[in-house]
């Protein structure tokens, strides 16, 4: 069975770098498109960007472009989504997702991981 | 930049036809795709390709698109069916993806 299992939630301050992980399992996790979506609290989705675990071709959204990091290890079966320095505005939770071949939708979503920055 | 632009809000009587909209210059040359999010949950794919439906979908959901306007159609509404819907599609060039604001739609 397809699993996305994100790492736990984390609280940190404004200025502090983060990384969060989406462990992969049950399929072949290099070549199927992996990203992550956003949701602040109490909004809608917003897609921040996906990786091609295979190659590392990756595609963000011009919201997010040199924001944050997307980036994945094929030997981990593992994305990752990086901020090198947060601010109060990335609160939110963010999602996991891996998009089904051919038919181009997210069919797997991870729990989601609640990123909370506060001072 | 890419847009979509989806009703904050659409309110249908269980049994009836629930009709929700996304424009965006992008849907005349790219595929949409919907999503449905209950509260708490992660989102769910309803729609994919305009049209399609994924496998464990119910038959009362369908899509429709007619040059920029993507609509998803919910016929015979039920009360499970209250949700947030958010349409998808990559931009013209399908670089990358935009979701819509989202529909809040409740049952009556």
């Amino acid at each position: 069975e397809v699993h996305l299992v994100q790492s736990g939630a984390d609280v940190k301050e404004p200025g502090e770098s983060l990384k969060i992980s989406c462990y992969a399992s049950g399929y072949s996790f290099p070549t199927y498109w992996i990203g992550w979506v956003r949701q602040r609290p109490g909004k809608g989705l917003e897609w921040m960007g996906f990786i091609y675990p295979n190659d590392s071709d990756t595609r963000y959204s011009p919201s997010f472009q040199g924001q944050v990091t997307i980036s994945a290890d094929k030997s981990m079966n593992t994305a990752y989504l990086q901020w090198r320095s947060l601010r109060a505005s990335d609160t939110a939770m963010y999602y996991c997702a891996r998009r089904k071949r051919d038919d181009n939708y997210i069919d797997i979503w991870g729990k989601g991981t609640a990123v909370t920055v506060s001072s | 930049s890419h847009e979509l632009t989806q009703p904050p809000s659409v309110s249908v009587s269980p049994g009836q036809t629930a009709r929700i909209t996304c424009s965006g210059d992008a849907l005349s040359r790219q595929y949409g795709y919907w999503y449905q999010q209950k509260p708490g949950q992660a989102p769910v794919a309803v729609i994919y390709k305009d049209t399609e439906r994924p496998s464990g979908i119910p038959a009362r959901f369908s899509g429709s698109s007619s040059g920029s306007t993507l609509t998803l159609i919910i016929s015979e509404v039920q009360a499970e069916d209250e949700a947030d819907y958010y349409c998808q599609s990559p931009d013209s060039t399908a670089t990358y993806r935009v979701f819509g604001g989202g529909t809040k739609l409740t049952v009556l």
